[in-house]
């Protein structure tokens, strides 16, 4: 996973505070993208930025937002942290074109967040 | 809404004995396919792709699959090994397009 960091690995909140993970990567690619993974279940899209400047809603948007402050750096923001948020979170990137094989997504480490 | 899933949660193989992994995808519209390693508490891994015009693709171990009449994905690993220990994921996409979607994923297990 050399390439896409993301900080922090560990937190636990509140219900109600806000935080913000921060995603970086070094690889110079165009689309990066934040999934949460719940137990027992596969990586859900959250949100993903096709390229610096733009950004998108996924499958599962609902108590987020994202920034994309940079080519390097994408933040996923937890306005007013619930429960239900309680997950591992993985930001990722890749080239942004489907070019040939092999071309496929990078994922960082994970973040583990617990909200209580 | 389209998904893609798995037949089996887990999977426990023989170290050395060859491991199938199956997925199923009902989204006929993907025509890009992606199996993924997660060992615990890592991110997961590309392992291999296949592109809906092949049926079949070879890596190292490693070998997709891809049946399209009945829309099934399978990974075959030879020769397994304590290291491919594992969740293992299939991921589907419609080519050139952004957005991946996962299956929930197969734990596999080596006994010795």
């Amino acid at each position: 996973n050399a390439g896409v960091t993301q900080t922090p690995k560990f937190q636990v909140l509140k219900t109600g505070q806000s935080m913000t993970l921060q995603c970086a990567q070094d690889m110079n690619h165009n689309s990066m993208y934040w999934y949460r993974q719940d137990p027992g279940m596969g990586l859900r899209l959250i949100y993903y930025s096709a390229s610096e400047g733009t950004t998108d809603k996924g499958e599962v948007p609902n108590g987020y937002n994202v920034s994309r402050l940079n080519k390097r750096e994408f933040s996923l923001r937890l306005e007013s942290a619930a429960p239900s948020q309680t997950s591992v979170y993985f930001c990722a990137t890749d080239r942004g074109t489907r070019s040939g094989s092999g071309n496929t997504i990078y994922f960082g480490e994970g973040s583990w967040l617990t909200v209580v | 809404g389209e998904s893609v899933g798995l037949h089996l949660p887990t999977l426990s193989v023989q170290e050395g004995d060859n491991s199938i992994i199956n997925c199923a995808y009902s989204n006929s519209a993907s025509d890009y396919f992606i199996w993924y390693k997660q060992e615990s508490g890592k991110g997961p891994q590309f392992i291999i792709d296949i592109r809906s015009n092949m049926d079949k693709r070879q890596g190292q171990r490693v070998t997709v699959l891809l049946n399209k009449t009945v829309k099934h994905l399978s990974l075959q690993i030879a020769a397994t090994q304590p290291g491919d220990s594992a969740v293992y994921f299939c991921a589907e996409a419609k080519w050139g397009a952004q957005k991946l979607v996962f299956g929930q994923g197969t734990r596999l297990t080596i006994n010795p």
